[in-house]
């Protein structure tokens, strides 16, 4: 019953310095999303993957890179992380079509100092 | 682009009383839409959902129906609990694309 599993659940980083975070799904579904969540301003669309090898940007990309080697896995990478970067991030997946239900992890708090 | 507008919280109501979130988008075609729920620490469940117009969507007392002329999907309950304290996220997913898309989200506080 493992779902979407996201690490690490919290992190602190100093200014500059680089992540990963992972996020991986055992319900073999195609769509993978970042997203962050910030006070008053909802979920925000980071990158997303329809499928192993492909992905896309999304409303906030600048500052982080995703890679989608394996179709279970979705990494979000921070190469130069900046204050701005603060947040929640939540990975979700899902299968395709119109009505699919998004499952979610259980968030990733990073703090950048 | 697509969006999702939703009244902005936080909504305090004593427990057995109504409650409405309202929740408007922006998309063309046909969108699906949904009603997530946060509870704290936690990530976001599926609480809803209307795949079409004038379908609707309800779960745990909870409904919401898919308005297409006023382009809305407004969730109700008709007495809620203090177990039902939580962020409230109306979304959509495009007709034609792979995003979904959500809303501000609006907290909810229930009082006993």
């Amino acid at each position: 019953n493992a779902g979407v599993t996201q690490t690490p659940k919290f992190r602190v980083l100093k200014t500059g310095q680089s992540m990963t975070l992972l996020c991986a799904q055992d319900m073999n579904h195609e769509y993978m999303y970042w997203y962050r969540q910030d006070p008053g301003m909802g979920l925000r669309l980071i990158h997303y993957s329809v499928g192993e090898g492909t992905t896309a940007k999304g409303e906030v990309p600048d500052g982080y890179n995703v890679s989608r080697l394996k179709k279970q896995n979705f990494l979000l990478g921070l190469e130069s992380a900046a204050p701005s970067q603060t947040s929640v991030y939540f990975c979700a997946s899902s299968s395709p079509g119109i009505g699919a239900e998004a499952f979610f992890g259980q968030g990733t708090r990073l703090t950048v100092v | 682009g697509n969006s999702v507008t939703q009244m902005e919280g936080p909504v305090t109501l004593s427990e057995e009383a109504f409650l409405t979130i309202n929740c408007t988008y922006t998309a063309t075609g046909y969108p699906s839409l949904f009603w997530y729920v946060q509870y704290p620490g936690e990530g976001l469940q599926l609480l809803l959902k209307a795949t079409k117009a004038d379908d609707k969507g309800s779960n745990k007392g909870f409904e919401a129906t898919y308005r297409k002329e006023t382009t809305s999907f407004h969730l109700e309950k008709g007495s809620v609990q203090v177990s039902d304290s939580a962020v409230y996220f109306c979304a959509l997913r495009e007709e034609y694309g792979n995003k979904l898309v959500f809303g501000a989200g609006t907290i909810l506080r229930v009082k006993s």
